[in-house]
């Protein structure tokens, strides 16, 4: 099993539609967690970042942590064709330097 | 304005040549690293340093060199020992290297023929 998983799609939704994309991971040793935005030959830029467990909120954005079930969500509200990109999510381990990276999900938000 | 600067954007090289990419910081950050990104394979951690004068094998390391000599520059060489450099190179930065979140160049994309 994968220590990240994360489906790589494309997903398709029409603009203002809620989006809803995901991670499992495997390692219950994983605290901190982080979702990056990766538009075409680009660099990703961090969206989130959150410890534990829980829900955090930034404008449009809303990343949710379950530990229990080992599974992360990054929610996208009123969606803009401007949020077509590839989403990875990213998590660490308190014990480790490492940050490992789902191979992420490509995002097609249709005008 | 801060950021991470990385240079050339497009490399062309041919093989059996050793190639140099430069990264840049002006963050003070403290830790840096470089990634590879393949289509379908996501992001592979090559090198990363957490201080000046040190750095670390990531999970990839074979076939690349690096040297940290000053806190804001992190060039990696990609050798002629690397079977398939052809790729996408990230290079990245973090305050401190500890769960710290990762603060990304826009990448050099090397071509090998």
């Amino acid at each position: 099993q994968k220590e990240v998983e994360q489906d790589p799609g494309p997903l398709s939704v029409p603009e203002g539609a809620i989006v809803s994309l995901n991670c499992t991971y495997s390692n219950s040793a994983f605290q901190y967690f982080m979702w990056y935005r990766q538009y075409s030959r680009k660099g990703p830029e961090l969206l989130m970042y959150t410890y534990s467990s829980g829900n955090k909120e930034d404008g449009r954005f809303t990343a949710q942590v379950d530990k229990s079930s080992k599974y992360i969500s990054l929610f996208i509200r009123d969606s803009q064709p401007s949020d077509s990109a590839t989403y990875l999510c990213a998590m660490s381990a308190a014990r480790d330097d490492k940050i490992i990276f789902g191979k992420g999900t490509r995002l097609h938000i249709l005008p | 304005d801060g950021g991470i600067t990385q240079s050339p954007k497009y490399l062309f090289r041919k093989e059996g040549q050793n190639v140099t990419l430069s990264c840049e910081q002006n963050l003070n950050h403290d830790a840096m690293y470089w990634y590879r990104q393949d289509p379908g394979q996501g992001l592979r951690l090559i090198y990363y340093s957490q201080i000046v004068n040190d750095f670390q094998k990531g999970d990839i390391a074979e076939g690349y060199s690096v040297s940290r000599e000053k806190k804001e520059s992190f060039p990696l060489t990609v050798t002629s020992a690397q079977k398939n450099p052809t790729a996408f190179y990230l290079c990245a930065s973090s305050i401190s290297g500890k769960h710290s979140p990762l603060h990304f160049g826009n990448g050099t994309r090397l071509t090998v023929t």
